[in-house]
């Protein structure tokens, strides 16, 4: 059975802090990985999408690595707001599959 | 504004009914899916579609039912044989050709579905 796995579940972060978090996932047969965040009463939005080992990818103070030989990614926010608050979700393709994570849940404290 | 819209956004069903769900989207894709989260769960594929005319089970299929007559809408009927179908329904589009795509998939605003 794949597995998925986004630490922590919860993450509470002062307004101002820079935070990260873990997506892990099967080293073997990678294919691509996504990132979505999902705010309160909206829809799951696509942050990035991720396919080559070393990748870096930025968007605006969210940026994303990836290592697919060890078989995980981070999400960075640098300087959090309160419009960072919101569940992030990891997303693995493999074999024409996509495979979604838990979820990281974001507090950011005023 | 291209986008998915999913109705309702709160729906209650009586024991032994079957509801329907409403997806539709203006963005052009090609393959559409269906998930279905609950408290505590990753989002779990129900079914999806790549082209009209097709669709293919996915990881919880039992229970529900779909049709792709356009290319534009996807519904999703919750049978009476899903014995716990309470829970929260997203819908979802990618240009790519289904599941194993590096394009992002477009989400939809969900629909709670809650037995009376």
């Amino acid at each position: 059975i794949l597995n998925v796995e986004q630490s922590p579940q919860s993450l509470h972060v002062q307004e101002g802090d820079s935070t990260n978090f873990t997506c892990s996932f099967p080293s073997s047969n990678f294919y691509a990985l996504h990132w979505y965040r999902w705010e309160t009463a909206k829809s799951p939005e696509a942050l990035f999408v991720m396919t080559l080992n070393g990748d870096e990818k930025k968007k605006g103070r969210i940026s994303a690595t990836l290592n697919t030989k060890e078989g995980y990614s981070y999400l960075y926010i640098k300087g959090s707001q309160p419009e960072d608050s919101a569940t992030y979700l990891c997303a693995f393709i493999w074999h024409d599959k996509i495979i979604f994570g838990k979820g990281t849940r974001l507090h950011i404290l005023p | 504004d291209g986008g998915i819209t999913q109705s309702p956004k709160y729906l209650f069903r009586k024991e032994g009914q079957n509801v329907t769900l409403s997806c539709e989207q203006n963005l052009n894709h090609d393959a559409m899916y269906w998930y279905r989260q609950d408290p505590g769960q990753g989002l779990r594929l129900i079914y999806y579609s790549q082209i009209v005319n097709d669709f293919q089970k996915g990881d919880i299929a039992e229970g529900y039912s779909v049709s792709r007559e356009k290319k534009e809408s996807f519904p999703l009927t919750v049978t009476s044989a899903q014995k716990n179908p309470t829970a929260f329904y997203l819908c979802a589009s990618s240009i790519g050709p289904g599941q194993g795509s590096n394009q992002p998939q477009h989400f939809g605003d969900g629909t709670r579905l809650s037995i009376l």
